[in-house]
């Protein structure tokens, strides 16, 4: 039982816009900064999103993060079939004074 | 370059030990906090530890609930080395370990934006 709750999946056609939650609590995404993993199948895992809606260079801006409150979203735009993947949040407990990711979401491109 | 490589993964005993090495290479070692992420077979991330630059006090450690008292993070920043001693291993620490560096100097955010390919660790009788 993950302490950041996300769907288990998703799916979406080509071009469409799907958002992925993640659900927490004060200790953490209500007083933390989120981010935002894309792992595809077979690779080690990539930072999408930091600062809960900052992408990094070569990230494209058909990704965007926000939060509020105790959630966090992860929006994709344009949704193309590399998309195909699973995408997790993370931020930092200050109950469990660790970091903590949340169970994961397969993104299935239709 | 930025480049990580994870070794010293393997069949373990429970109880027994292992002891994970992260050879980096292409950017200032001692300037970045390291950590490492574990994936269990078909399951999600888990944070497991991490060390912050030897700017901050020679490098401070975190460790995840599950392996405080068991796990080892360390780091040689004359090899560009980091390190994860584990001990007492147990079945559920069976996974995938990556090595990962956080985004800013100085900082560690866990914004991990450059991993190794990951080691495989299998604990079983």
């Amino acid at each position: 039982q993950s302490v950041l709750t996300q769907p288990p999946s998703v799916s979406g056609t080509p071009g469409q816009r799907v958002t992925i939650s993640c659900s927490g609590s004060s200790s953490n995404i209500g007083s933390n900064a989120v981010k935002w993993y894309q792992q595809l199948p077979g690779t080690a895992p990539k930072l999408l999103i930091y600062g809960s809606s900052q992408r990094p260079s070569g990230v494209p801006d058909r990704f965007s993060g926000s939060k509020s409150g105790t959630s966090a979203s992860l929006a994709i735009s344009g949704l193309q079939s590399e998309d195909e993947a699973h995408y997790y949040c993370a931020t930092w407990d200050d109950s469990l004074n660790g970091w903590v990711f949340g169970g994961g979401t397969r993104l299935t491109v239709l | 370059e930025v480049q990580l490589l994870e070794s010293g993964g393997d069949l373990a005993q429970p109880g027994g030990s292992l002891r994970l090495s992260c050879a980096v290479s292409g950017f200032t070692f001692s300037s970045y906090a390291m950590s490492w992420v574990r994936q269990a077979p078909g399951k999600g991330l888990e944070w497991v530890s991490s060390i912050t630059g030897s700017g901050d006090r020679g490098g401070v450690t975190y460790y995840a609930d599950s392996v405080k008292g068991r796990f080892t993070i360390s780091r040689d920043n004359s090899k560009n080395t980091l390190y994860l001693q584990m001990n007492s291993l147990r079945a559920d620490d069976t996974g995938v370990y990556y090595c990962a560096r956080d985004r800013l100097m100085w900082e560690l955010l866990l914004d991990l934006d450059c991993w190794g390919q990951g080691t495989l660790v299998a604990v079983s009788s």
